[in-house]
C-alpha cells in the first residue's frame, strides 16, 4: 500500500519556469514531511522538510506548501536550472518512524 | 554538518561470495541507521532498521540470513549481502539519524553491487 502518493511521475520545465511536485498522504499521524533530491549514482539529499504546524515553508529557491486538511504537500522550485534535474522523492514519518517514500519524480530543466 | 559515508562506492563480485558494506556517520552520532536498496527509477526500499547494541528490525520479505546487519557503534553500521547472487545486484543506500533530532534521517551516497 502506497502511503505517500506522488504527481507527476515525470516533468520538463523550461530554464527559470517553475517547477510543482505534489505529494498526497493517508496517514493522519504523519508528523514530518521531508523533500529529497536525487542525483544518478548518489544517494538522496535532504532539500527541505516541514511540520504540520506551519503551512509554508521556503529555502532558497525552493518552497514547501502543506495543506493538513487535504492531507497534500507539494515543493515549487523557483527560477528551475538545469542544475536542478534531478529525481525528487516526498517522503513523510511519524514520531521518528521509518520514512514512507514517494515513487519519485524525474524533473528535466531544459535550457 | 551531518555527513555520511558508505565504502565502498561500488563492488563487483563474484556469485556466492559475501560482501560487507559500511556506513558511517563522519560528524553526528546515530542512534538509528537504516538501509535501503533502490532498483533503476524506482523508489527506495527500505530494508532495515538497526539501532545501536542491538538487532535489526527487518522489513517484510527481507531475509535477516542473507543481509546480516550489525550496528556496533554510534558512528558504524554494516550490512554484509551472504552468499550473493545476480538478483541482489542493486544501490544500497544507508541512512543515519541523529540522536538528538527528530525525524531527519541523512543518507548516504550509496553503494552500487553488481553479482556476476
Amino acid at each position: 500500500q502506497q502511503q505517500v502518493k506522488q504527481s507527476p511521475q515525470s516533468l520538463i520545465v523550461q530554464k527559470g519556469g517553475i517547477s510543482i511536485i505534489n505529494c498526497a498522504y493517508e496517514n493522519t499521524a504523519f508528523d514530518y514531511f521531508p523533500w529529497y533530491q536525487q542525483f544518478p549514482g548518489k544517494g538522496p539529499a535532504l532539500l527541505i522538510a516541514i511540520r504540520p504546524d506551519v503551512s509554508e515553508k521556503k529555502e532558497g529557491r525552493f518552497t514547501i506548501s502543506f495543506n493538513k486538511s487535504a492531507k497534500q504537500f507539494s515543493l515549487h522550485i523557483m527560477d528551475s536550472q538545469p542544475g536542478d534535474s534531478a529525481t525528487y522523492f516526498c517522503a513523510a514519518s511519524r514520531r521518528n518512524n521509518r520514512l514512507a517514500f514517494g515513487k519519485g519524480n524525474q524533473v528535466v530543466v531544459i535550457p | 554538518g551531518a555527513v555520511v559515508s558508505q565504502h565502498p562506492s561500488w563492488v563487483i563480485c563474484k556469485s556466492g561470495t559475501s560482501v560487507k558494506i559500511e556506513c558511517r556517520s563522519l560528524d553526528f552520532q546515530a542512534t538509528t541507521m537504516f538501509w535501503y536498496r533502490q532498483f533503476p527509477k524506482q523508489s527506495l526500499m527500505l530494508m532495515a532498521t538497526s539501532n545501536e547494541g542491538s538487532k535489526a528490525t527487518y522489513e517484510q520479505g527481507v531475509e535477516k540470513d542473507k543481509f546480516l546487519i550489525n550496528h556496533a557503534s554510534l558512528t558504524l553500521s554494516t550490512l554484509t549481502v551472504t552468499s550473493a547472487h545476480p538478483e541482489d545486484s542493486s544501490f544500497y543506500i544507508c541512512s543515519a539519524r541523529p540522536s538528538l533530532v527528530g525525524g531527519e534521517q541523512f543518507f548516504g551516497p550509496g553503494t552500487r553491487l553488481t553479482v556476476l
